[in-house]
C-alpha cells in the first residue's frame, strides 16, 4: 500500500521568502510518480509539478521545484519568492500506475502568504 | 479549451433521494476517476475507470455506483445518499501510457454536496 505524509498542516511565510513543504511517501514499488497540486480557496485542484521516480534530475516548473530524494523517499515542494496568490492548500500525491492511475494523496498543508 | 466539466457544482439534497454528478472530458482520456476530498483526510478514490465500460473500486466505493457508456463521460450515482456522503467530489482523467509510466491527471472543478 501507498501512503504520503505531509507532517505541515499550516505555514504562514513573508512574501517574497522562499518556502519548502514537505512530503515523504511510502511504498514498496520502483515505478512511481509524485505530484504536487495547489489547492486555491476557490476549490480547484491545479496540476503543479511532477517527478518520476527514475528521473535523475529534480523537476523544476517556473518557480516551482521539486527536491526529490529518493533514499529517504521525500519529494519536498520549493516555493521561490513567494506571492499572495500562493496562500492556498498543497497536496502532495503519488500514483504507482499498475493498471489504476490512482492518486494517493497526504492531508495537505495550508500555505498562508503574509504581506 | 481543454477541460474536466463537472454538474452540479453545488447541490442540497435529503436521505434517500437518488442523484447523479455528471463529469466530462474532451481531451479523449481513457482514464477517468472519482475522488471525495473530506477535511484532514485529504483525496480519495472511490471508483476508476480504464476505457469504456471497464470500471472498478477505489479505496471508499460503498454507497456509490458509476458507468462507462462512453469514453467522454464518468458519471457518479448516489442511489440512495446518506448524511456521510456529504463531502466536495472531484472527477479527474488522463491518459494511460502503460505500465511504466505515469500520467498528470486533469481534475474537475468539484461538485459539493450536503446531504441532509
Amino acid at each position: 500500500a501507498q501512503k504520503i505524509t505531509q507532517t505541515q498542516p499550516g505555514m504562514f511565510v513573508q512574501e517574497k521568502e522562499a518556502v519548502t513543504l514537505d512530503c515523504t511517501y511510502d511504498t514498496s514499488d520502483q515505478s512511481y510518480g509524485l505530484f504536487w497540486y495547489k489547492q486555491p480557496s476557490s476549490g480547484e485542484m491545479i496540476f503543479l509539478i511532477y517527478q518520476g521516480s527514475y528521473d535523475e534530475q529534480n523537476a523544476t516548473e517556473g518557480r516551482y521545484s521539486l527536491n526529490f530524494q529518493k533514499a529517504r523517499k521525500s519529494a519536498n515542494l520549493v516555493i521561490s519568492a513567494s506571492q499572495l496568490g500562493d496562500s492556498a492548500m498543497y497536496f502532495c500525491a503519488m500514483s504507482t500506475n499498475f493498471g489504476n492511475e490512482k492518486l494517493t494523496f497526504g492531508t495537505g498543508t495550508r500555505l498562508t502568504i503574509i504581506p | 479549451e481543454a477541460q474536466v466539466t463537472q454538474n452540479p457544482r453545488y447541490l442540497i439534497t435529503v436521505t434517500g433521494k437518488k442523484l447523479t454528478v455528471t463529469c466530462s472530458q474532451n481531451m479523449n482520456h481513457e482514464y477517468m476517476s472519482w475522488y471525495r476530498q473530506d477535511p484532514g483526510l485529504g483525496l480519495r478514490q472511490i471508483y476508476y475507470s480504464m476505457n469504456v465500460e471497464v470500471t472498478d473500486k477505489g479505496d471508499v466505493p460503498e454507497g456509490y455506483k458509476v458507468s462507462r457508456k462512453e469514453k467522454r463521460n464518468f458519471p457518479l450515482i448516489l442511489e440512495s445518499p446518506s448524511p456521510n456522503q456529504t463531502s466536495l467530489y472531484f472527477c479527474a482523467s488522463s491518459f494511460y501510457v502503460g505500465d511504466r509510466e505515469v500520467n498528470e491527471q486533469f481534475f474537475g472543478p468539484g461538485t459539493r454536496l450536503t446531504v441532509l
